[in-house]
């Protein structure tokens, strides 16, 4: 079955740095790639999304990027601030299939 | 506010008490899942509604759980006889067509905790 990875439980950064987040797959690639922000005790929030035939989005400050060969998803929030702090979750989707398969996050804790 | 509404915020039940929660979603929205998230963890699949008819239920999904979304507005989710592992955060999403590629809307989610 499908597993999703996600590099590492917590990064600490210092405002203004670039944090880079990784999300890896196993198997199959999944047709869309979705990169959610929570905040503690509330929903996930929907941030970008990136298909299995695109390299590369962008959106403000957030890029994320979509190696099929490798199985592997980065996420890069550049010129970091505090208000960025929060965890982040990729999520899978298939092209029959509506719903979403989360990775266990990563949380990211921005220092001024 | 018009995002997907959760009720109630909080619950905290008796074991083997039955629970009930309630999703409204975004209005013209015609898909709306169930995930239940534990603790330092992603949320998982339990369940799909395309209108009134649910269209999939994860093995997650005991018989304990029920869920319904009658004349394809609001669901709910019922579980009976509840247990401590059933305590988690139980999320409601929506989404507005039937592209896979679109983005769910989350709800704040309602805490379960089961003493």
């Amino acid at each position: 079955s499908q597993k999703i990875e996600q590099n590492s439980e917590a990064l600490n950064i210092q405002e203004g740095k670039t944090a880079t987040l990784t999300c890896n797959y196993t198997n199959y690639s999944p047709a869309y790639l979705q990169w959610y922000r929570q905040d503690p005790g509330r929903g996930p929030v929907f941030l970008l999304l990136i298909r299995e035939n695109e390299k590369e989005k962008r959106k403000e400050r957030l890029k994320v990027t979509f190696d099929t060969t490798l199985k592997q998803s980065l996420f890069h929030i550049t010129a970091s601030q505090p208000a960025d702090s929060a965890t982040y979750l990729c999520a899978f989707s298939q092209s029959n299939d509506y719903k979403l398969s989360f990775g266990a996050g990563t949380t990211v804790t921005v220092r001024a | 506010d018009t995002g997907v509404s959760q009720n109630p915020r909080h619950k905290i039940t008796k074991r083997g008490q039955n629970v009930t929660f309630r999703c409204d979603p975004i209005s013209e929205h015609n898909r709306l899942y169930w995930y239940r998230q534990t603790l330092g963890q992603g949320p998982e699949f339990l369940t799909y509604f395309q209108n009134e008819a649910q269209l999939e239920k994860s093995r997650l999904l005991s018989d304990r759980f029920s869920a319904e979304r009658p004349k394809g507005s609001f669901s709910t989710l019922e579980i009976q006889r509840t247990e401590q592992g059933d305590s988690a955060m139980y999320l409601c999403a929506s989404s507005p067509d039937d592209r896979a590629s679109t983005e769910a809307f989350f709800g704040q989610g309602t805490r379960l905790t089961v003493v």
